[in-house]
C-alpha cells in the first residue's frame, strides 16, 4: 500500500516546456514536501506547504487539501532541472513517493 | 557545520560484517530521521528520534538494524551481520521541530553501503 503516489514515474521534456508532476496521498497530513534529488546527490527541499500555492523562481507548488493532491510545476524547463522529484507528506510519520525522474533535453 | 553531515559517504562491507553509519544533524534540530533508499526507489522510513528518544522504529527491517541518539544530537545507525539486500543509500534528515509540526526537512548526502 502506497500512502503517496506520484505521476508520471518518468518524464522527458524539451527545454522550455512547461512541466507538471502530480502527487496524491491517502493519509491525513500536516504538511507536504517537494524534494529534488540529483543523480548521485543528496536531497534538497524545494517546498513545504500545507495549503494554497508557493512559488520559487520557475517552480510552483500547489496543494488541494480536500482532494489530497499536490502538483509541482516547472516553467521554461532547463536541462539543469533534470533530477528526481519526490513528494513526501508529514502525518503521523513521513511518507515518501517513489519519485518522478525528469530529463530535460536541450 | 551548516548542514546535515553523514559519514562515511561510501562503505563497502563483506557479507556478515557489522557497519556503523553516522549522522550529525543541524545543531538544535529536534527531529532526526533515518531512511533507506534502494537504487531507483524513493526513500523508505527506518526510524525517528525526537531529541534522544526513539519514538518510532517501525521501519527497521530486522533486528540486525539498530539506531541510537544518546545525547539528542549525533545519531548512529548500526547494521549487524550485513546481507546483500542491505545495500542501499542510507539517508539522514533533521528538522527543527517535532514530528507532526510543519518543519522543513534537511537531508544529508547519504551513506552508500555496498555489501559484497
Amino acid at each position: 500500500k502506497n500512502e503517496v503516489e506520484q505521476s508520471p514515474q518518468n518524464l522527458t521534456a524539451q527545454e522550455g516546456e512547461f512541466i507538471t508532476i502530480n502527487c496524491s496521498y491517502s493519509v491525513g497530513i500536516s504538511a507536504l514536501h517537494w524534494l529534488q534529488q540529483h543523480p548521485g546527490g543528496g536531497i534538497v527541499s524545494l517546498f513545504m506547504l500545507s495549503s494554497g500555492k508557493k512559488k520559487h523562481g520557475r517552480l510552483i507548488a500547489t496543494i488541494n487539501i480536500q482532494e489530497k493532491h499536490s502538483s509541482l510545476h516547472i516553467t521554461a524547463s532547463h536541462p539543469r532541472d533534470s533530477a528526481v522529484y519526490i513528494c513526501a507528506v508529514t502525518g503521523n510519520q513521513f511518507y515518501f513517493g517513489t519519485g518522478t525522474s525528469l530529463t530535460v533535453i536541450p | 557545520g551548516a548542514g546535515v553531515s553523514q559519514s562515511p559517504r561510501y562503505k563497502v562491507a563483506k557479507r556478515g560484517q557489522d557497519v556503523a553509519l553516522r549522522c550529525d544533524p543541524i545543531s538544535g534540530h529536534v527531529s532526526l530521521f533515518w531512511y533507506q533508499q534502494a537504487l531507483g526507489q524513493g526513500p523508505e522510513f527506518l526510524t525517528y528520534f525526537q531529541n534522544e528518544a526513539q519514538l518510532d522504529k517501525s521501519g527497521l527491517p530486522s533486528d540486525r538494524f539498530f539506531a541510537e541518539r544518546p545525547e539528542g544530537s549525533v545519531s548512529t545507525l548500526k547494521i549487524q551481520r550485513t546481507q546483500q539486500e542491505d545495500s542501499a543509500v542510507y539517508l539522514c534528515a533533521s528538522s527543527l521541530v517535532g514530528q507532526g509540526d510543519t518543519g522543513e526537512l534537511f537531508f544529508g548526502e547519504g551513506s552508500r553501503l555496498t555489501v559484497l
